[in-house]
This record gives C-alpha cells, structure tokens and sequence, in this order.
C-alpha cells in the first residue's frame, strides 16, 4: 500500500526561525501537491510540483521535489504567526491522491 | 473562496440513515474529487468523476456512492450510516482529469455526525 509520511507531525516554531517539513512517499510519482488547511477549514492548494528538482517559492515558504529520493520539502522561512495551520503533502502517482498525515505548525510570538 | 460550493454545511443524523452530500464545481471543472477526512484515518480519497464519468476509485465503502450529473454537479450518497462514517466530507474540483489534473480547488466541506 502506498504511503505518504510527513514528519514531524507537530512543530512549535518561534516567529523569525527556519524550518522544514518533510514528505516522503513509497511509490513512484513525479506529481506532488502541498496544502495549508486552517482549523475548522478547508483545504488551500499552496504548490504544485510537476518534475524532479522542481521547486516553487510563495512568501516565506519554499517547496521542492526530488523523485529519485522520493522526498518533497517544505521549508519555512522566518516564521511568523499567521503560518501556524496544518500542511499536507499529497502525491498522485496515477489518478488518485494519496495525502500525507499533516503537520500541524504552531509559530510562537 | 475557491468556488466549490458544497451542501449542506452540517448534517446530523441516525444510524442506519442515508444521506446526500451535494458538491458543485467551479464553472469549467470537469472533474470533481470527494474526500473524507477524520481524526482516525485522515485524509482519504474516494473517488473522482470527470465529465459524468467515474475516472478513479479510492477507499470508498460499497454503502457509498457517487454521481456526476450532465451539469456538472455531484452528489455522494452515504448509506446504512454508522458512527464511524461521521467525518468532514470534501469535494474538489480541477479543470481536467487523470494526469492533466494539476491543481484541485477544495470546497468548504460538509460536516457529517451520526448518532
């Protein structure tokens, strides 16, 4: 069965820190998605990554993708507060989505 | 707003019941995904619909079913309910299907209790 593990699956970050999430997944997929998702809301598309070595910048977050390690990264720069929700990698190796299980993000004044 | 609308936004009810959960895509998408997410199992895929027809199948339980109506619209029915099935009920949309999707646009969800 595939699988989609993000690690950590909580991180409390000071605001102006560095960190990154990762996403790693057990099958070939050149296609990997990262959405934010608020409490109580919806799911916002915030990358799409289409090949091996794609990266994508909006803000203070940064994506990229490596398929031959089957690694995505999202990595976050100086944090501040309005980042704090939860991040989903997901992966569509043919026609179906398989999401990671989150990562919750709480950034600390 | 991403333009999914999705109805209702709550819905409670017994075991055993049936239900309809209502998504319409943004104007243009031809596909539309449903999801299910729960504390248990997270973030579920069950099945995609592009352009009226059944593209993709994912963890959906035979009591559960799904349509994509001639405009567009799509309903999934959830029968025989149990307190398991209670979780928040996504519907997405994308311009196209299979592997011309890119991006999907997620709708505000309906949130479904049984009891």
């Amino acid at each position: 069965e595939l699988k989609v593990e993000q690690n950590p699956l909580f991180l409390s970050m000071q605001e102006g820190k560095n960190y990154t999430i990762y996403c790693n997944y057990s099958t070939t997929s050149d296609r990997l998605y990262w959405y934010r998702q608020d409490p109580g809301k919806s799911l916002e598309s915030l990358f799409v990554l289409l090949s091996n070595g794609a990266v994508k910048q909006e803000g203070r977050l940064m994506a990229s993708l490596d398929t031959k390690a089957r690694l995505s990264t999202l990595h976050i720069t100086a944090a501040v507060h309005d980042l704090s929700a939860t991040y989903f990698c997901a992966v569509d190796p043919g026609n179906q989505f398989y999401f990671g299980t989150g990562t919750s993000l709480t950034v600390i004044p | 707003d991403s333009g999914v609308t999705q109805t209702p936004k709550h819905l409670i009810t017994a075991t055993g019941q049936r239900v309809t959960l209502r998504c319409s895509p943004r104007s243009g998408d031809l596909s539309v995904y449903w999801y299910q997410q729960s504390l248990d199992q997270g973030l579920q895929f069950l099945i995609q619909y592009y352009n009226g027809e059944e593209r993709a199948k994912g963890n959906i339980l035979e009591r559960f079913s799904a349509q994509q109506f001639p405009d567009l619209h799509s309903e999934l029915n959830l029968s025989s309910l149990e307190l398991g099935d209670s979780a928040l009920y996504f519907c997405a949309s994308s311009v196209q299907g299979g592997r011309d999707s890119y991006e999907q646009y997620f709708g505000p969800g309906t949130r479904l209790t049984v009891t």
